[in-house]
């Protein structure tokens, strides 16, 4: 079977770093995505890693081992508007089928 | 703006009548559209794949006679609950690749609730 595994839930303070890990094994790998979802809302893509290394984009960067089955999403100075679930998706092929983690959800205190 | 549209947003049904939620594309065709299913504070499940013009493909344990999906043109897919009950009652979201980007963008959900 899939196995996405993250933590349930993280706390941080505002203007802080925090950092979402997230580990999987799939039968197939072809991209890991990171999307922000605030409650009854659909979620939003952050980023997609396919190859080794960092990918940065602005406040938000990711970060991807092949070799350990290993991701993480780095929030830098954080909003209270950063206060969502963040979800880790594998891709398991090209016809662009996601299984999903359960999701971190994330608070971020004053 | 908005790239995947998802129709209704919320829908109220009665126990055992059938409700249908659409899925479209916008300003681009998607040959294969993905259905997920959401239960509070937990993840989203793959419910099924769903692909134009033949059959969908459904996950294991989705019963594939209460959720009928199908894709007739290259923008539309459309999810049918049928005989609905209570434990239906979710959040259920569409998704579809543009291009070879590999960003999968979601519809803005639909969430049924069955009385």
């Amino acid at each position: 079977g899939q196995n996405i595994d993250q933590p349930t839930e993280m706390t941080a303070t505002e203007g802080a770093i925090v950092q979402i890990n997230c580990t999987y094994q799939t039968s197939g790998f072809n991209g890991l995505f990171w999307y922000q979802q605030h409650a009854g809302e659909a979620p939003t893509f952050l980023s997609y890693n396919v190859l080794d290394g960092l990918e940065e984009k602005g406040r938000f960067s990711s970060f991807l081992s092949r070799s350990k089955g290993y991701s993480y999403l780095l929030l830098k100075e954080l909003q209270m508007k950063d206060s969502a679930s963040y979800l880790c998706a594998v891709r398991l092929n090209q016809g662009g089928k996601l299984i999903f983690g359960q999701g971190t959800e994330l608070s971020v205190k004053p | 703006g908005a790239v995947v549209s998802q129709h209704p947003s919320r829908v109220i049904c009665k126990s055992g009548t059938s409700v249908k939620i659409e899925c479209r594309s916008l300003d681009f065709q998607a040959t294969t559209m993905f259905w997920y299913r959401q239960f509070p504070k937990k993840s989203l499940m793959l419910m099924a794949t769903s692909n134009e013009g033949s059959k969908a493909t459904y996950e294991q344990g989705v019963e594939k006679d209460k959720f009928l999906i199908n894709h007739a043109s290259l923008t539309l897919s459309t999810l049918t609950v049928t005989s609905a009950h209570p434990e239906d009652s979710s959040f259920y979201i569409c998704s579809a690749n543009r291009g070879n980007t590999g960003e999968l963008f979601f519809g803005e959900g639909s969430r049924l609730t069955v009385l």
